[in-house]
């Protein structure tokens, strides 16, 4: 089976900082993706990780070690408009399903 | 852009109904999933599709039947409605391809009284 932890809630400041960590137990590893959920809309994709290291858009970043199994999801510039939850998953599965297994998200509060 | 579009935001049935869920995208997505989202517990997969007529149990299948008559249309049947089955249902679709994002709708806010 697959297990992802991450934090129920951080929060920052405009203009910071923040990393919200994913922690994950799976078998056949495929890769690591971050979504984000505003109050009341779908998730949205932000980023994939497949291979180790940091991928950059824009503010966003995200990094994946696979040795520790261990990603994150980085902003930068933090705006009010940043604040929502968001979503690490990992796709699993043989390589012909496209299955995502999703962590318990991460409430991110933005504060002026 | 990709739509993919759930007939109902709202949705309130009783308790022993049989409901039906539809969802529509219009981009010609192989892949197609049905997830219900519930505080705490983040995203869980009900069912998904590869292709028409094709379906896979995802990790919570009980209680649920899922319809995959045309390639733009997925379907979700709760067959006998219980009120553990409140929640928020998304669906989701994705293209066939190793690294593709999915997706979703806007979801369906179903009570069950």
């Amino acid at each position: 089976g697959q297990s992802l932890e991450q934090p129920s809630e951080v929060t920052a400041v405009e203009g910071a900082i923040v990393q919200i960590n994913c922690t994950y137990q799976t078998s056949g590893f495929y890769g690591l993706s971050w979504y984000q959920q505003h109050d009341g809309g779908a998730p949205t994709f932000l980023s994939y990780n497949a291979l180790d290291g940091l991928e950059e858009t824009g503010r966003f970043s995200s990094f994946l070690s696979r040795s520790d199994s261990y990603g994150y999801l980085l902003l930068q510039e933090l705006q009010m408009k940043d604040s929502a939850s968001y979503f690490c998953a990992v796709r699993a599965g043989n390589t012909g399903f496209q299955k995502l297994v999703f962590g318990t998200g991460t409430r991110l509060l933005v504060s002026p | 852009d990709v739509k993919v579009t759930q007939s109902s935001r709202y949705l309130v049935k009783r308790t022993g109904e049989k409901v039906f869920l539809e969802c529509v995208q219009d981009m010609d997505h192989e892949n197609m999933f049905w997830y219900r989202q519930d505080p705490g517990l983040g995203l869980r997969l009900i069912y998904f599709s590869y292709d028409v007529k094709m379906k896979e149990k995802g990790d919570i299948p009980e209680g649920y039947s899922v319809s995959r008559e045309k390639k733009e249309r997925f379907s979700l049947i709760l067959e006998s409605a219980s009120t553990n089955q409140t929640s928020m249902y998304l669906c989701a679709s994705s293209p066939r391809g190793f690294n593709q994002p999915q997706h979703f709708g806007d979801g369906t806010r179903l009570s069950i009284l």
